[in-house]
């Protein structure tokens, strides 16, 4: 079974600071990455797409993908309350139009 | 902001009784998912269509579960005679493509199976 393993379960961070996520896949067939945000009471909003071995930066956030080691991760610089939310990782592959997501990770970013 | 609109967004059951949810996607976009998020916050792919045709589904637990997505209707998901264990957020989302396509959630309906 296809499978996203995701780190840590939560964090917490004081504002301003650095906070990490880790997901490994099972699949090499995986592709595409996204990253989504979930906060209390809303779905999921989609934060960021990664589907090239590298980095990639889009304001105070940077994905990276490692497809020989199945690694992707997400950070995020000057975090900000508004932050804290549970951030899925979530992984798809050509011709399969259903994504696996991650079991999330939690951040508290505490002022 | 999204818009694809899911209602109701509480629903309280007892065992045995039909739960039924409906989703209307963002205007334009012809696939549709259908997720169960747990208390573990853990996501279940259930069923996902391109415009009213069937894409996708797991084994629906039991045939209790079914849906649809009917031309000019909102999509629906039924589950027909509830478990305590069905207690869980069921998301809707819509995307213009599947695959590599963002996804985009609606705020889910939050059922309670007494």
């Amino acid at each position: 079974q296809q499978k996203v393993q995701q780190s840590p379960e939560s964090l917490s961070v004081p504002e301003g600071g650095m906070a990490s996520f880790n997901c490994t896949s099972s699949d090499r067939n995986f592709q595409y990455f996204w990253w989504y945000r979930q906060h209390s009471g809303e779905g999921p909003k989609a934060l960021m797409s990664i589907f090239s071995d590298g980095d990639k930066k889009e304001g105070r956030f940077t994905a990276h993908l490692n497809k020989a080691s199945l690694h992707v991760s997400l950070h995020i610089r000057d975090s900000q309350p508004s932050d804290s939310a549970l951030y899925f990782c979530a992984a798809s592959n050509t011709g399969n139009y259903k994504y696996v997501f991650g079991a999330g990770t939690r951040l508290k970013v505490i002022a | 902001n999204s818009k694809v609109i899911q209602t109701p967004r509480y629903l309280v059951k007892g065992q045995g009784q039909k739960a039924k949810m409906r989703c209307i996607p963002e205007k334009g976009h012809p696939v549709v998912f259908w997720y169960q998020q747990n208390k573990n916050n853990e996501f279940k792919f259930l069923i996902n269509f391109q415009n009213q045709e069937v894409l996708q589904q797991i084994d629906m637990t039991e045939k209790r579960f079914s849906a649809e997505c009917p031309s000019n209707s909102p999509c629906s998901l039924e589950i027909q005679s509830s478990e305590a264990g069905d207690s869980a957020l069921y998301l809707c989302a819509s995307s213009l493509t599947g695959g590599a396509g963002e996804q985009y959630f609606g705020p889910g309906t939050r059922l309670t199976v007494l």
